[in-house]
């Protein structure tokens, strides 16, 4: 079994649909994040958290939100998808200190947004 | 900010060596990571170098120059499962992030 598991894999919405992309992780872990990947740009970090009560903006946080809704559970949702948010997502975990350990991420998500 | 560097696009033959550079500017350091990625697939972590040298593992080995702001990947006896992205990746400024290069795509041909 995956540690970090995503759900969905691939999702295809409208402009304007509410989407939630979930991650859980069984690697006990406190520190989690939301990437974006796009071709050409990298991977760019859009919120992340260190512990249920702790909540940071990334780079490029607007047009998201975050819910850490227990240790191993960490969704992203976009409230009104737009087609620039089309993208590989994906979520990472880390047990490290001021970030000097290493990501362990998920599969990914494929968003399309039509 | 921060600014990490790396070339886009790099072609290698089976059973060469390969160096894939990477810099960066930060305002603090605490360490430098190298991932691979495949098509599709989720990143990998192969080295994180904190202190200045050579750090080897295996087939591949890790550099680091602190003072130059400078690292490398080097990737020996190529294989064709080594075509992937290779990203560089450093911690942001306050130190509780990655920030990763736009990656290195690295094409291994018979």
């Amino acid at each position: 079994d995956a540690d970090v598991t995503q759900t969905p894999r691939n999702r295809i919405t409208k402009t304007g649909k509410r989407i939630m992309l979930e991650c859980s992780q069984t690697k006990g872990h406190d520190r989690m994040y939301w990437y974006r990947q796009d071709p050409g740009l990298g991977l760019r970090l859009i919120y992340y958290s260190f512990d249920v009560k702790d909540i940071n903006k990334g780079e490029i946080s607007d047009g998201y939100s975050v819910s850490r809704q227990a240790q191993a559970k960490f969704s992203l949702s976009l409230e009104s998808a737009i087609p620039n948010q089309t993208a590989l997502y994906f979520c990472a975990t880390s047990d490290g200190d001021r970030g000097g350990e290493k990501l362990f991420f998920g599969s990914g998500t494929q968003l399309s947004v039509l | 900010g921060q600014n990490i560097d790396q070339p886009t696009e790099m072609t290698a033959t089976e059973g060469a060596i390969v160096q894939i550079n990477c810099t960066y500017q930060t305002s603090g350091f605490n360490g430098l990571f190298w991932y691979q990625q495949h098509a599709g697939e989720a990143p990998t972590f192969l080295s994180y170098n904190v202190l200045d040298g050579l750090e080897e593992k295996g087939r591949f080995s890790s550099f680091l120059s602190r003072s130059k702001g400078y690292s490398y990947l080097l990737l020996k006896e190529l294989q064709m499962k080594d075509s992937a992205s290779y990203l560089c990746a450093v911690p942001e400024d306050s130190g509780y992030a990655l920030n990763f290069g736009k990656g290195t795509s690295l094409l291994v041909t018979p």
